[in-house]
């Protein structure tokens, strides 16, 4: 079966452009996380949707990210007049869900792979 | 502090030894400690699952966890030249909640 599904694998932009990065979950996860990995720092949480809401969104680092989830499906996450140091790749993970009161193993997606130059 | 402490290597190994792989965490509320492998330009894909303290087998991996010390480790029995990636600890308090991740450490096993 399909695993989560990320788009586009690369980005190179130019700083103070917006971008938006897509992720497609595995089918029938209605728990969807973004992830963050950079050099030095590791995989960092940036926000958890539980179908379309987002209970969760404490890792965004500025206002200048957003994400969001329609249909229970496709997320995206928007970043607003790039910098730098928002170089980095950004994951997508999902999990079934169903299970409220225990830990779901999170499936992760390959990245899309952000360049700010 | 960090929440996750782990060491950031690089290791390198012959083929065919243990490899010993630790985190240390300063979060009580977490109950579930995770292993993850990713290889170069890939994504994390879960190695080894534990819940509480214990230890738990699966070939030739071993995941422990000490909650009374905060100390989670990894061992990888007889290990070959396809171990070589990076070794990432996550853990988390349940829930579906985030996940906490230690920086990982990138293992080597030469032939």
């Amino acid at each position: 079966g399909a695993g989560v599904s990320q788009s586009p694998s690369n980005k190179v932009t130019e700083k103070g452009k917006d971008v938006e990065l897509r992720c497609d979950p595995i089918s029938g996860h209605t728990a969807l996380y973004w992830y963050r990995q950079s050099l030095g720092q590791g995989l960092e949480f940036l926000i958890y949707f539980q179908g379309n809401s987002a209970p969760d969104k404490s890792g965004l680092p500025s206002d200048r990210f957003s994400a969001e989830r329609t249909g229970g499906s496709v997320s995206t996450l928007t970043i607003q007049r790039t910098q730098q140091e928002d170089s980095a790749v950004y994951l997508c993970a999902s999990s079934p869900g169903f299970r409220t009161g225990y830990q779901e193993t999170q499936y992760f997606g390959p990245g899309t792979r952000l360049l700010v130059l | 502090q960090k929440e996750v402490e782990q060491d950031p290597g690089p290791l390198s190994v012959p083929e065919g030894a243990i490899v010993s792989l630790n985190c240390t965490y300063s979060n009580s509320a977490f109950q579930y400690f995770m292993w993850y492998r990713q290889y170069s330009r890939k994504g994390p894909e879960l190695l080894m699952y534990t819940y509480s303290s214990g230890n738990k087998e699966d070939g030739r991996f071993t995941a422990q966890v000490d909650k009374s010390s905060k100390y989670i480790s990894l061992f990888i029995r007889d290990s070959q030249p396809s171990d070589s990636a990076t070794y990432l600890c996550a853990m988390g308090p349940g829930a579906n909640s985030k996940l906490t991740f230690g920086k990982g450490i990138t293992l080597s096993v030469r032939p």
